[in-house]
């Protein structure tokens, strides 16, 4: 059953480092999601993309985010200089109808 | 932006006791989704029901979207069933999900 993959599982940074997170859809989808869930809360919506452009972001997605499908299969996100307070887990999710299908997850741990 | 209120919040059964986990909504949905996160964080879909009641095993769901609400009923527990149920919906005029905080649910043999 094809599923959305996620790399790496873990990252370790330091503060004000760049760290890109990468994800690979299913490949009929159309649609892609960023969502984080910080430590013991619920999951946040950051970002969605269609047709190669960003279609909604929330007030999380400041100017330190950014996306990008960089070929026809990768999904990435992008923090340019994270922040202590950007520790959290972050899902990639795609969907081609309704349904949201999402990855595993990369842990991100700033320090 | 539209409110997701989940309960219990904590659950704790014994194994082989059924639940039924709840989750409201406060305005119009167009999609909602089931899910279990494992002890691993991952995020695992258990079913797309807008409306209606689904299936799946011990598993099943009913959603009165006119009502704003959703059940999640687990049925005969398994300590494997032990983990997170998040609730999340589509809002009209949105594409992207927003989640309930959740009912942690511990199985204990």
């Amino acid at each position: 059953e094809p599923e959305v993959t996620q790399t790496p599982s873990h990252q370790v940074t330091q503060m004000g480092q760049e760290v890109i997170l990468r994800c690979v859809p299913i490949s009929n989808h159309l649609y892609f999601y960023w969502y984080r869930q910080i430590l013991g809360q619920k999951v946040e919506f950051l970002v969605s993309f269609y047709n190669n452009e960003i279609s909604e972001k929330s007030e999380i997605f400041d100017d330190q985010f950014s996306v990008e499908r960089p070929d026809g299969s990768n999904f990435t996100l992008k923090i340019r200089s994270t922040k202590l307070e950007d520790s959290a887990m972050y899902f990639c999710a795609s969907r081609t109808a309704n349904e949201q299908f999402f990855g595993p997850g990369t842990r991100l741990t700033v320090l | 932006g539209i409110q997701v209120e989940q309960s219990p919040p904590d659950l704790i059964l014994q194994e082989g006791a059924n639940s039924t986990l709840r989750c409201n909504f406060s305005d119009s949905v167009n999609n909602l989704q089931w899910f279990h996160q494992n002890p691993w964080g991952q995020l695992i879909n258990l079913f797309y029901i807008p409306s209606g009641t689904k299936q799946n095993g011990r598993l099943s769901a009913t959603t009165v979207a006119t009502e704003r609400y959703s059940l999640l009923y687990i049925s005969s527990s398994q300590t494997t069933d032990s983990g997170v149920y998040f609730c999340a919906v589509v809002d009209d005029g949105a594409n992207n999900l927003f989640f309930g905080t959740g009912t942690r649910l511990t199985v204990i043999p």
